[in-house]
């Protein structure tokens, strides 16, 4: 079955980064579109952007352009997600999730990795 | 940026009754590329609906979307004990791919 397996928790101090990592398994790796969410404790979900996994091609919302980059390992289906200058506002679960049918909706979705930035 | 306002915010209902929730979009959504997730708590969200009217594998028929443009609604035919959870509407069609607040359904 498809399935997205996430790295695990991180704890992070303010000015460092993060990187998540996010295994696919049970679809095709290569034809996939890949997201990645965030969501704070108690709001809604925030988009952060995308790969195209085939292509490489990346979109990034532009309250994170400065910060993230979303990277693939086609070797491994293993896509990332790395942020820079953190700050406390980031502590969240991030989610990845996957487009396995161009167009059709996320459709498999990572468990979450809680990310928490502490002094 | 396209900004997508559900509503209600939160419903209450009992099981059996019928669940008929909004999404207003800023702008019109490109293509219909308009999806909703359920959502559960500690759980990642699920897809439910995509291109605003067409179920997920798996989804329950008692589950349909509908809309077009900047308009868009999720019914829920009969509620089972398991729907009650939180939804939330997302645009694909242009950048950035926004999310709306979430509507919680709630047992009465």
């Amino acid at each position: 079955q498809m399935q997205l397996v996430q790295s695990g928790p991180e704890v992070k101090k303010p000015g460092t980064s993060v990187k998540v990592s996010c295994k696919a398994s049970g679809f095709t790796f290569t034809s996939s579109a890949m997201q990645w969410v965030r969501q704070a404790r108690g709001q809604r979900l925030e988009w952060i952007g995308w790969i195209v996994v085939g292509s490489g091609n990346t979109n990034y919302a532009q309250k994170f352009q400065e910060r993230v980059t979303i990277t693939r390992d086609m070797s491994t289906s293993t896509a990332y997600m790395e942020l820079s200058s953190l700050r406390s506002e980031d502590t969240a679960v991030y989610y990845c999730a996957a487009e396995t049918t161009s167009r059709d909706g996320y459709n498999c979705w990572g468990q979450g990795t809680l990310v928490t930035v502490s002094s | 940026e396209i900004v997508l306002t559900q509503s209600p915010g939160t419903l209450s209902l009992s099981p059996g009754e019928r669940a008929t929730l909004s999404c207003r979009a800023s702008q019109s959504v490109s293509s219909s590329y308009l999806a909703w997730y359920q959502q559960k708590p500690g759980q990642a969200p699920r897809l439910l609906i995509y291109g605003a009217s067409s179920r997920a594998t798996g989804i329950p028929d008692r589950f349909s979307g509908s809309g077009s443009g900047t308009d868009f609604t999720l019914t829920i035919s009969r509620l089972e004990p398991e729907d009650f959870a939180v939804y939330y509407c997302q645009q694909y069609g242009s950048s950035p791919e926004t999310f709306g607040q979430g509507t919680k359904v709630e047992i009465k």
